[in-house]
């Protein structure tokens, strides 16, 4: 089945314990990307990915790193979580191309950091 | 890069036709207009796309006028389940010079009986 998964689905940390959500596709997606999604402000993007060992800046990159080394893969890394980045986190993953470049999201990770 | 925006929320009845419109003034040549629908705890998903004029599928319709800075989703007939989310995308993902993507706030779409 075509799926983007992310991992963990809930976590609660403290601040400045470092931290990784996974996030997986199996579709052979070039473009990936992170967002996050707080009441009242919709998403927003953080990262994302043309392709592999490319990454770029989206509208909220302040506080968060990411890595593309496979092409199924995008982890998302905080190095220091702040209360501030509690938020609900959404991974997507579109083709490239011609084709309609519709984004698949995977079913969110709802952080919490104390 | 395009800002998009919304009405914040909307209320219908069932059976009837709801349009949401979507304003992106600063919209470029290159990108394509998305709707998203999300229900509580869930991802987005993909309901329509379109660069101008129409565009329809099974689900809805997406009328783009010709200067493109605004863009209007149509749901025809909403039931109950279109009780959701929905959000308005600008951006182009199709070429390395594009990638970042901008969300609208979301409108909330509340359909009673």
């Amino acid at each position: 089945e075509a799926q983007v998964t992310q991992n963990p689905r809930y976590l609660i940390t403290v601040t400045g314990k470092k931290l990784t959500v996974t996030c997986s596709q199996n579709m052979n997606h070039e473009y990936m990307s992170w967002y996050r999604q707080d009441p009242g402000l919709g998403l927003r993007q953080i990262y994302y990915s043309m392709n592999v060992e490319v990454t770029d800046k989206g509208d909220v990159p302040e506080g968060y790193k990411v890595s593309r080394k496979e092409k199924r893969n995008f982890p998302l890394i905080l190095e220091s979580p702040s209360p501030n980045q509690t938020s609900l986190y959404f991974c997507a993953s579109t083709p490239l191309g011609i084709s309609t470049d519709t984004q698949y999201f995977g079913p969110g990770t709802r952080l919490t950091v104390l | 890069l395009a800002k998009t925006t919304q009405p914040i929320s909307m209320d219908s009845y069932e059976g009837q036709e709801v349009n949401i419109t979507c304003s992106h003034n600063n919209i470029a040549t290159n990108d394509y207009i998305t709707w998203y629908q999300q229900f509580p705890s869930q991802g987005p998903r993909f309901i329509i796309q379109g660069y101008k004029t129409k565009v329809t599928n099974e689900v809805a319709s997406l009328f783009i006028p010709a200067d493109r800075k605004s863009s209007t989703l149509s749901l025809p007939r909403v039931s109950l389940s279109d009780t959701a989310v929905y959000y308005c995308l600008v951006g182009d993902t199709r070429n390395n010079q594009g990638g970042k993507l901008i969300f609208g706030q979301g409108t909330e779409l509340s359909v009673k009986p």
